[in-house]
């Protein structure tokens, strides 16, 4: 299974964009890149898959360069709801996987 | 449509006791994961069930833990003789047979702490 390395942790401001980068140099061909996001005293919650170039949904973008060896998750506009830990992993998208989370990064927002 | 239900929500047990967590997969999920998280940890995967089979204990205790999957009723994660070490938040996952995404449904967890 590929590791990743993201950020323990990220600071921001209400309105402001984050983008937090995961590195996964170990990525095989058939993995997904998937992000989660947990609050405090809750389960983890899927956020956003994707396998290269740019995903986009209601709540996230997720951009990964040609290489695969990397993903950035942007949140715009984060709000103080946004408070959070999210976790960066690198999925099998083939019969199940038994996800691996890492500590993931604790983004705090801001008044 | 309810999602992963797990309880109890919160649990206390006394050193040598035994800690039964259940958890009802959402409706049409026959593949459950529990996972565990300890304080300022990550999560980590402890076992991977379906319907009257379990796929994959790697990440279980040798010792003390159990788990299963029944035919009718919830996955059940039972824990004898409770270390203070156990205490932890346990989550338990599920996904839809086919159709497989990478994506899991967590429940709210369960918390145990041992006195």
């Amino acid at each position: 299974l590929a590791k990743t390395t993201q950020p323990i942790s990220m600071d921001s401001y209400e309105g402001q964009e984050v983008n937090i980068t995961c590195s996964h140099n170990n990525i095989a061909t058939n993995d997904y890149i998937t992000w989660y996001q947990q609050f405090p005293s809750q389960g983890p919650r899927f956020i956003i898959q994707g396998y290269k170039t740019k995903v986009t949904n209601e709540v996230a973008s997720l951009f990964i360069p040609a290489d695969r060896k990397s993903s950035t998750l942007s949140l715009p506009r984060v709000s103080l709801s946004d408070t959070a830990v999210y976790y960066c992993l690198v999925v099998l998208n083939s019969g199940y996987s038994t996800l691996t989370f890492g500590k993931g990064t604790m983004l705090l927002v801001s008044p | 449509n309810a999602g992963v239900m797990q309880n109890p929500r919160h649990l206390v047990r006394r050193r040598g006791q035994e800690a039964r967590l259940r958890c009802s997969p959402m409706k049409g999920h026959s593949h459950v994961y529990w996972y565990r998280q300890l304080p300022e940890e990550g999560l980590k995967f402890m076992v991977y069930l379906q319907k009257e089979n379990i796929i994959d204990e790697s990440g279980m205790p040798k010792e003390r833990f159990s788990a299963e999957f029944p035919k009718e009723g919830p996955s059940i994660l039972r824990i004898q003789q409770v270390v203070r070490g156990d205490s932890a938040a346990y989550f338990c996952a599920s996904s839809p047979i086919t159709g497989w995404t990478g994506e899991l449904f967590f429940g709210e967890g369960s918390r145990l702490t041992v006195l």
